[in-house]
């Protein structure tokens, strides 16, 4: 069965350092996302990608944060700079249509030191 | 806006219960989502609700949609421990296109022999 795929399943970074985490979307999926959850709370929307460029962020997404297809299987979050507040669970999904389900991937946890 | 509510936030139950679980959300939303979440896991897409009336049933879980006042509910009938979970309700405002989901702050279950 075809899944989302991130990596890796965990990271630990100093703060101030970059950080690019890596997800592989279904492959006929057309949309993408990327989500966060810091321990213990809601899922919270970060940004949705489709036809190659964003098209929608939260006020979390702000200039620390960037995303990018560099080709036609990954798709990559960079935050620049962690803090200590960015770690959490980082989840990428993606999406066959606007009416469909958004699948999850396993996710990756930040730990910020 | 779109803000998602859900209570209760914690429920513990015997098994072979029944109980409901209610989403509420605070303005139009084009579709409901449920989703699962095993502790450390990944979110597992339960239900995709798309108009007013929708029904949808799996097993021992049953998931309806109230656009009308704005309310969803999950329903879980004669409960067994396997479902032990947090479930997650989340909204897309109306007009979304590949906007992000919008969660409740979920409901953990707790279902005891």
């Amino acid at each position: 069965e075809p899944e989302v795929t991130q990596t890796p399943s965990h990271q630990v970074t100093q703060m101030g350092q970059e950080v690019i985490l890596r997800c592989v979307p279904i492959s006929n999926h057309l949309y993408f996302y990327w989500y966060r959850q810091i321990l213990g709370q809601k899922v919270e929307f970060l940004v949705s990608f489709y036809n190659n460029e964003i098209s929608e962020k939260s006020e979390i997404f702000d200039d620390q944060f960037s995303v990018e297809r560099p080709d036609g299987s990954n798709f990559t979050l960079k935050i620049r700079s962690t803090k200590l507040e960015d770690s959490a669970m980082y989840f990428c999904a993606s999406g066959q249509g606007m009416n469909t389900e958004a699948f999850f991937g396993q996710g990756t946890r930040l730990t910020v030191v | 806006e779109l803000k998602v509510e859900q209570n209760p936030l914690f429920l513990s139950m015997q098994e072979g219960k029944n109980y409901t679980i209610y989403c509420n959300y605070s303005t139009t939303s084009d579709r409901l989502y449920w989703y699962r979440q095993d502790p450390g896991k990944s979110l597992e897409s339960l239900f995709v609700l798309l108009s007013n009336g929708a029904v949808k049933q799996e097993g021992r879980l049953m998931a309806s949609l109230d656009t009308k006042a704005r309310l969803s509910t999950l329903h879980i009938t004669a409960a067994v421990h396997d479902l032990s979970a947090t479930y997650f309700c989340a909204g897309i405002p109306r007009g979304g296109g590949a906007d992000g989901l919008t969660f409740g702050k979920g409901t953990h279950l707790i279902i005891q022999p």
